[in-house]
């Protein structure tokens, strides 16, 4: 199985600031690298599918990069509602697994 | 609206049987492969099983192999899981989600699974 790791598994940033979050698979996995978010007490939500297509009617604050094992996941302003954790996941082969999750907070 | 609607979770008993149901609407789950995924109390997401359109292959992680079988009914525009032999680590959220293309969307609201004595 294809393990996904992410980092880091917590952070805490304030409104307007740029956050980061890195996903690194355990082997090559071309651009079949998806983002979600979910927060407190929902469903994931899908963000961004193969690697760097923001889904329709997500806001233009997050974006995504990387192929092969290093991907990441950048919102450039912060805002209140983006608390919650978020996920990568893998397409590229069976089982698809996920990533462990990094939960953003904001100060 | 596309929507996916999960029910039939609840309490049962360790060594017991839950079936749990996604019923879709605004959409026809035919065309569509799809999966079970579950959120184990403050852990992360776990896919643990997958469904062709045609039900002709179906997949399962190794921590439920043997104990849960998926299953559609195109006709009636839903998909199931049941679950047998349920063990006290079986307790999650449990989610179903379509995989339209490529990644899981849409995803249901999710149905609450508790196994305790």
């Amino acid at each position: 199985d294809i393990q996904m790791t992410q980092s880091p598994s917590s952070l805490s940033a304030s409104v307007g600031d740029r956050v980061t979050i890195t996903c690194r698979a355990s082997q090559s996995i071309s651009s079949y690298l998806h983002w979600y978010q979910q927060r407190p007490g929902k469903a994931p939500k899908l963000l961004i599918y193969s690697a760097s297509t923001l889904q329709s009617g997500v806001p233009p604050r997050f974006s995504g990069s990387g192929s092969g094992t290093d991907f990441t996941l950048t919102i450039s302003s912060l805002q209140p509602e983006d608390l919650a954790t978020y996920y990568c996941q893998q397409s590229f082969s069976s089982p698809r697994t996920f990533g462990q999750g990094t939960r953003v907070e904001i100060k | 609206e596309e929507q996916l609607v999960e029910s039939g979770g609840g309490l049962v008993q360790p060594g017991g049987s839950l079936r749990l149901s996604c019923a879709a609407s605004g959409f026809a789950l035919r065309s569509y492969s799809m999966n079970w995924v579950r959120q184990a109390p403050g852990k992360g997401l776990e896919w643990i099983s997958y469904i062709s359109s045609s039900s002709g292959i179906k997949s399962y992680a190794d921590s439920v192999k043997g104990r849960f079988t998926i299953y559609r009914d195109n006709a009636k525009n839903s998909l199931y899981l049941q679950m047998n032999s349920m063990r006290v680590e079986d307790t999650a959220v449990y989610y179903c989600a379509t995989e339209r293309f490529d990644p899981f969307d849409p995803w249901g609201q999710g149905t609450l699974v508790t196994v305790s004595s």
